[in-house]
């Protein structure tokens, strides 16, 4: 399964975009890739998930380019709910195992 | 219906006790998973059932047993339980098969702490 690197911990503002970015270099010709979001005592939520180029749904876009050794989750105009730890995975549609990364704590701030 | 529940939210048990979580979804789902996650810490897989039977135990230790006794429900039976089991422990649920690829929503776990 591909390792994923995440920043630690990041920090914005409340209206600005976040772009947080996820490298899983040794990804696999099959593997996709899935971000989740954690709010403190809760269990994770799906966001988005990929497989090249963008993607965007209601509540992010996923950014990937074209060797998918990288992606990018982009928040646009967070507000202080988007508090969170934003989780960066490989998945493939073959793999049982789920393996969270360390992922990202976003803080907002007013 | 798109929730997982989990009960009890918190538990507090001896290290003699035996207990038990369980997990709960209505979604038609068949695949079932439990992972544990520590403070500061990234989810860890435990266990996976496929269609009611066990498909993965990442070498668990034996003081947790897990049991899926039809397509909705699931449980972990806790047993002579050590200070360190103490963490979160988080049921989800998924289409069939599980995969890392299919979303999988997740319940709002347990507070496990064992003195």
């Amino acid at each position: 399964l591909a390792k994923t690197t995440q920043p630690i911990s990041m920090d914005s503002y409340e209206g600005q975009e976040v772009n947080i970015t996820c490298s899983h270099n040794n990804i696999a010709t099959n593997d996709y890739i899935t971000w989740y979001q954690q709010f403190p005592s809760q269990g994770p939520r799906f966001i988005i998930q990929g497989y090249k180029t963008k993607v965007t749904n209601e509540v992010a876009s996923l950014f990937i380019p074209a060797d998918r050794k990288s992606s990018t989750l982009s928040l646009p105009r967070v507000s202080l709910s988007d508090t969170a730890v934003y989780y960066c995975l490989v998945a493939n549609t073959g793999g049982f195992k789920t393996i969270f990364g360390a992922g990202t704590r976003l803080f907002v701030k007013a | 219906d798109t929730e997982v529940t989990q009960t009890p939210k918190h538990l507090v048990m001896g290290m003699t006790n035996k207990k038990s979580l369980k997990c709960e979804q209505h979604m038609g789902h068949r695949a079932m998973y439990w992972y544990k996650q520590k403070a500061k810490k990234p989810p860890e897989l435990m266990f996976v059932y496929s269609y009611e039977k066990l498909s993965i135990n990442e070498s668990v230790p034996s003081r947790f047993s897990p049991e899926c006794p039809n397509s909705s429900l699931l449980n972990l039976h806790l047993h002579a339980l050590q200070p360190e089991d103490s963490a979160l422990y988080l049921c989800a649920s998924s289409q069939a098969p599980p995969s890392s690829y299919n979303e999988q929503f997740f319940g709002p776990g347990t507070r496990l702490t064992v003195l």
